[in-house]
């Protein structure tokens, strides 16, 4: 079992919906959990770090549910510049800070 | 303003030929990473160096070594390339700040083993 793991995907959506992505950990000694996004043939970027009492920014939202070892991150009102894969990324506390990430959601938003 | 600089961007390669990829970055960070992304595997550490002089390997090492040259650079070579390591190499640093969790990347480098 991946010790990090993402629903592939394609979630496709339209314009101003609203979409959660979820990304189950394995690692109970996790600690810090992160969301990247990565457009198509570009290196990810930190979207947002998630804190224990969830945080927002902007359409997007990021909560963390420890006692069942996922983190969610929720876009409303989506756009069109939206559209990319989103990678969940979790830090141990029983190594060097190393991040581990998931395979990634895919995100396509439609006109 | 360069921030994470990696060479080559794109490289073919026969099996059994060698070659090594280049990082290096601007931004006076002490940890230095290596990942590979493949295709539904998302990305995968390869080695990492948290500090000058020391480097560890990660999740996927075997067929890769590397050499933190200095502070800022940080290498990865192919010995005896094989298809399997085509893939994506991604280079990033980060200051190690466990709350902020900010890796920098580069903008990768696409290998392709025949």
């Amino acid at each position: 079992r991946k010790e990090v793991e993402q629903d592939p995907g394609p979630f496709n959506v339209p314009e101003g919906a609203t979409v959660a992505f979820n990304c189950t950990y394995s690692n109970s000694a996790s600690q810090s959990f992160f969301w990247y996004r990565q457009d198509c043939r570009k290196e990810p970027k930190l979207l947002m770090s998630v804190y224990s009492s969830g945080n927002e920014d902007g359409r997007f939202t990021a909560q963390l549910n420890r006692a069942s070892q996922y983190i969610s991150l929720l876009i409303r009102d989506s756009k069109l510049s939206d559209s990319a894969t989103y990678l969940c990324a979790v830090n141990r506390m029983d190594s060097s800070y190393k991040l581990i990430f998931g395979s990634g959601t895919r995100l396509l938003v439609r006109p | 303003n360069a921030g994470v600089t990696q060479t080559p961007k794109f490289q073919v390669l026969k099996t059994g030929q060698s070659m090594t990829l280049q990082c290096a970055q601007d931004m006076n960070h002490n940890s230095m990473y290596w990942y590979r992304q493949d295709p539904g595997m998302g990305l995968r550490l390869i080695y990492y160096s948290a500090s000058e002089g020391t480097t560890d390997k990660g999740e996927v090492p075997n067929g890769y070594n590397v050499s933190r040259l200095n502070k800022r650079e940080f290498s990865l070579r192919l010995e005896s390339a094989a298809p399997s390591q085509t893939s994506v190499y991604f280079c990033a640093t980060t200051t190690g700040d466990r709350v902020t969790g900010e890796l920098f990347f580069g903008e990768g480098s696409r290998l392709t083993v025949l």
